[in-house]
């Protein structure tokens, strides 16, 4: 078993539409988490962490649940340029990062 | 702003020969990382290095060494290279630990493009 698991996808939605990605973890020591984007063959980019208290950014909210080690990521009003894949991230190592990748999920978002 | 810098961009390697990847963090960054994406897969953790110490390992082959010099920048040396080894091979950088949030942004390099004929 992996050690962050994701929605396999791929998810294909219309301009406009409301999206949500899951994740679970299997470390409960971890420490913090984050989404990253990934465009085709190109380096991940941080899109934002994630905290307890649940976190907003413009058209993206991210909420954490320790207690059931699960992360999830909506993305309302989805726009072409959001199609990527999106990556969920938990960082184990206590004072120095080691950043576990999930598989990712796809979104292709279409006219 | 000055970003990760990774050289080359793309390396097309023989079976058995072997290949010297760089990466050069972001000013002020003291720590590099290093992680592997094959076709289709998401990217694995292979090494990290924090004040030119090896800070922490992953899944790195034996035939792989890495070290970071005075300067920060780090190298990547695969040897006996093998077909599985065709990935690409990102670096990413960050500030050391103790400095809170900032410490946890890694900053990623465009990568370089492995392929083992």
């Amino acid at each position: 078993r992996k050690e962050v698991e994701q929605d396999p996808g791929p998810f294909n939605v219309p301009e406009g539409a409301t999206v949500a990605f899951n994740c679970t973890y299997s470390n409960s020591a971890s420490q913090s988490f984050f989404w990253y984007r990934q465009d085709c063959r190109k380096e991940p980019k941080l899109l934002m962490s994630v905290y307890s208290s649940g976190n907003e950014d413009g058209r993206f909210t991210a909420q954490l649940n320790r207690a059931s080690q699960y992360i999830s990521l909506l993305i309302r009003d989805s726009k072409l340029s959001d199609s990527a894949t999106y990556l969920c991230v938990v960082n184990n190592a206590g004072g120095y990062n080691k950043l576990i990748f999930g598989a990712g999920t796809r979104l292709a978002v279409h006219p | 702003a000055a970003g990760v810098i990774q050289s080359p961009r793309h390396l097309i390697k023989e079976k058995r020969e072997t290949a010297t990847l760089k990466c050069y963090p972001i000013p002020r960054h003291d720590t590099v990382y290093w992680y592997q994406q094959g076709p289709g897969q998401d990217p694995q953790f292979l090494i990290s290095f924090y004040e030119k110490m090896q800070s922490d390992k992953g899944s790195i082959p034996d035939r792989f060494s890495a070290q970071q010099f005075s300067d920060y920048h780090s190298e990547l040396n695969m040897s006996s290279l093998e077909l599985g080894d065709s990935a690409l091979y990102f670096c990413a950088s960050s500030l050391g630990p103790g400095q809170g949030a900032l410490s946890e942004k890694l900053f990623f390099g465009s990568g370089t493009q492995l392929s083992v004929l």
